[in-house]
């Protein structure tokens, strides 16, 4: 079956910390990926996209993904946290020229200041 | 706890005819939200709205598209007339106090 596993639901780091968040998906053919950040109180909204090509991707506020095609990963990263990227971060996974998407569970992430 | 359900999960309609989508949230969450997906872009939010009430319409086209949220039964995106550039994923999420979950999707094709 096809799925998106995000490891960690629930993340707090200190600010300038550095922020790895796992997305693991299972599909069996090509796949476009990406991140969506949902602030307190607000809707989705898209931080990077990963089509073809360099596997690095790099996203607004910072953040950059790695497509890791043999391991089926796309973890977002970001070097140094702010309180301000306090959210929930989505993982979602949608095959290549069609429609359908499927998202992981989310994970909420809380910087202290 | 079904989940976010979404239906039809596939709609056909020739141009100028109306479509309606339905999106039953999760059981206990209030807050829906609407999001268009054209063939190989992200997630654009639409509408997001609470019982009876649209709070944010932001990203809804000024013409043919509504949405409502009714006290009881689930929340409808319904689209007047309809065009080809119609055509794409519409994806309902549902929030309440600790979570955030998607629906599968209606595929809306516009013959």
């Amino acid at each position: 079956a096809q799925s998106v596993s995000q490891h960690n639901h629930h993340v707090i780091l200190s600010e300038a910390a550095s922020l790895e968040l796992g997305c693991n998906y299972s599909y069996g053919g090509t796949v476009n990926l990406f991140w969506y950040v949902q602030y307190p109180g607000q809707h989705l909204q898209l931080l990077l996209k990963y089509f073809s090509g360099d596997p690095l991707v790099k996203g607004i506020k910072g953040f950059e993904a790695e497509f890791i095609k043999s391991k089926f990963s796309f973890n977002l990263r970001k070097p140094s946290v702010q309180w301000s990227d306090t959210a929930e971060y989505f993982c979602a996974v949608m095959n290549t020229g069609g429609f359908k998407t499927i998202f992981g569970a989310g994970t909420r992430l809380f910087v202290k200041a | 706890n079904a989940g976010v359900m979404q239906n039809p999960r596939h709609l056909v309609r020739r141009r100028g005819q109306e479509a309606r989508l339905r999106c039953s949230p999760m059981k206990g969450h209030s807050h829906v939200y609407w999001y268009r997906q054209l063939p190989e872009e992200g997630l654009k939010f639409m509408v997001y709205l609470q019982k009876e009430n649209i709070i944010d319409e932001s990203g809804m086209p000024k013409e043919r598209f509504s949405a409502e949220f009714p006290k009881e039964g689930p929340s409808i995106l319904r689209i007047q007339q309809v065009v080809r550039g119609d055509s794409a994923a519409y994806f309902c999420a549902s929030s309440g106090e600790k979570s955030y979950t998607f629906g599968s999707g209606t595929r809306l094709t516009v013959v």
